[in-house]
C-alpha cells in the first residue's frame, strides 16, 4: 500500500525555521518526482516546490524562492522541505505528493498533511 | 502563471442528481487537466488525469472532458461519498496550478 506521512509541523514565531519530512512506503521513492503543496486555512490548494527523481533538480513557487528548500534521501525513502524566514502568510496545511515519472504533474498519491502555524 | 477559474464556486445537490463543474485555463492546456476530490480535514484524493481518463478505482460515475481551456468534471447520478470539495489542476506549465474549488453540498 502506497503511504506518505508527513511530520515537523508546528508553532513557530515570524522569522524562525521549520523542516517538515514526509516518509514514503508501499512503492519505491526514487522513481517519482515529489512535490509539497500547501492549503491555508479554509483556503484552496497551492503548490509550493517540486523535486526531480534524483534530487538534482527543484524548482519552488516564486512566494517561496530564496526561504525555501526541497530535498530528498532515497536511501531513506524521505522527502524534505527546509523551511527558513517563516511569515503568517505561510500559515497552511502542508501536503507532500508524488507524480510518476510518465507524468511529472500528476499528484497520485498525497500524504495526510502536517501544520505550519507562524503566529507570535 | 496559467489561472484556472471553476464554476460554480458552490452547488447544492441531491443524491441521485447528475452534476457537472466547469474549470476554465487563462490559456490552451491542451488536456492537461486533472481533477480532485477533497473532503473535510482530509488530503486530496487523485480522480482524473489528462482531462478524461479515470484514475484506477474512482467509480465510473465521475467522467471529465475537454481540450483546450474548458474543462468539465462530470458525477452522472451523485452519492452520499460525493458530497466533498473539488479542484481541478493544470499540469501543462510550471507553477501547477489549481482551480479556486468548487464545494459540492447535499440539498
Amino acid at each position: 500500500e502506497v503511504q506518505l506521512v508527513e511530520s515537523g509541523g508546528g508553532l513557530v514565531q515570524p522569522g524562525g525555521s521549520l523542516r517538515l519530512s514526509c516518509v514514503a512506503s508501499g512503492f519505491t521513492l526514487s522513481n517519482y518526482w515529489m512535490h509539497w503543496v500547501r492549503q491555508a486555512p479554509g483556503k484552496g490548494l497551492v503548490w509550493v516546490s517540486r523535486i526531480n527523481n534524483d534530487g538534482n533538480n527543484t524548482i519552488h513557487a516564486d512566494s517561496v524562492k530564496g526561504r525555501f528548500t526541497i530535498s530528498r534521501d532515497n536511501a531513506k525513502n524521505t522527502l524534505y522541505l527546509q523551511m527558513n524566514s517563516l511569515r503568517a502568510e505561510d500559515t497552511a496545511v502542508y501536503y507532500c505528493a508524488r507524480a510518476p515519472y510518465y507524468d511529472f504533474f500528476r499528484l497520485d498519491y498525497w500524504g495526510q498533511g502536517t501544520l505550519v502555524t507562524v503566529s507570535s | 502563471d496559467i489561472q484556472m477559474t471553476q464554476s460554480p464556486s458552490s452547488l447544492s445537490a441531491s443524491v441521485g442528481d447528475r452534476v457537472t463543474i466547469t474549470c476554465r485555463a487563462s490559456q490552451s492546456i491542451r488536456t492537461y487537466l486533472n481533477w480532485y476530490q477533497q473532503k473535510p480535514g482530509k488530503a486530496p484524493k487523485f480522480l482524473i488525469y489528462a482531462a478524461s481518463s479515470l484514475q484506477s478505482g474512482v467509480p465510473s460515475r465521475f467522467s471529465g472532458s475537454g481540450s483546450g481551456t474548458d474543462f468539465t468534471l462530470t458525477i452522472s447520478s451523485l452519492q452520499p461519498e460525493d458530497f466533498a470539495t473539488y479542484y481541478c489542476q493544470q499540469s501543462y506549465s510550471t507553477p501547477i496550478t489549481f482551480g479556486q474549488g468548487t464545494r459540492l453540498e447535499i440539498k
